[in-house]
């Protein structure tokens, strides 16, 4: 499988600081570019994704900034939150095909 | 979007016997997909499954093993066999719905362990 590589695996943000994690992909024919927030417990829940056409999507306190050319893609969580406490996966795919996942951040809010 | 219902939620099983995990989407899908979330690891892709194809595994997992059955656009199964407590793990199923890229939406899995 083609590797998508995130990080950091861990993150501790103080509430209200910004949140970030990074992804970096080698397939250059992947074409959508999702992060999944997991609850324990739960399934993963898309929560925003981007396509390359544009380098940066904002929906609410979550943004994806995309960079084609350095194969990267990064979230931004503003104003984090305790309840964003979650593991976060990127994931990227070509038209067809299934996701492949990073290794996952484990994102802790303190308040 | 796609709402999956997957099926037990979670169970505990002896070693060397099998489980079967369903998996129901509320429309007619072309893709699913089964993924394995090991305890605090990522989500590996075992195989894909279309209606009216044998599955598609990847590296590492065999059909012996995990046998799929897709019999229609909105049923799918997956079956844990001669299972032993390595297999104990997160089965999650997964639809992609065609766009640019393929979104995926996910069940809520299913908790396997075995003793």
């Amino acid at each position: 499988q083609q590797q998508v590589k995130q990080s950091p695996q861990s993150l501790i943000v103080q509430k209200g600081g910004i949140s970030i994690i990074n992804c970096a992909y080698e397939n250059t024919a992947f074409d959508y570019f999702p992060w999944y927030q997991q609850f324990p417990g739960k399934g993963p829940a898309l929560l925003i994704a981007i396509r390359p056409d544009v380098s940066e999507k904002k929906e609410g306190r979550f943004t994806i900034s995309f960079n084609k050319s350095a194969k990267q893609f990064s979230l931004h969580i503003m104003d984090s939150q305790p309840g964003d406490s979650a593991t976060y996966f990127c994931a990227a795919n070509q038209a067809g095909t299934a996701l492949i996942f990073g290794k996952g951040t484990t994102l802790s809010v303190s308040s | 979007s796609a709402v999956i219902s997957q099926k037990p939620s979670r169970d505990i099983c002896q070693r060397g016997t099998s489980l079967t995990i369903q998996c129901q989407v509320d429309s007619q899908v072309t893709m699913m997909f089964w993924y394995r979330q090991q305890p605090g690891q990522s989500l590996t892709l075992i195989a894909t499954a279309n209606q009216g194809s044998e599955a598609t595994y990847e590296s590492g997992f065999v059909i012996d093993k995990f046998p799929i059955s897709r019999p229609n656009l909105t049923f799918s199964t997956l079956t844990v066999s001669n299972m032993s407590p390595e297999d104990s793990s997160i089965y999650l199923c997964s639809v992609g719905v065609w766009g640019a890229g393929t979104e995926a939406f996910f069940g809520q899995g299913t908790r396997l362990t075995v003793v």
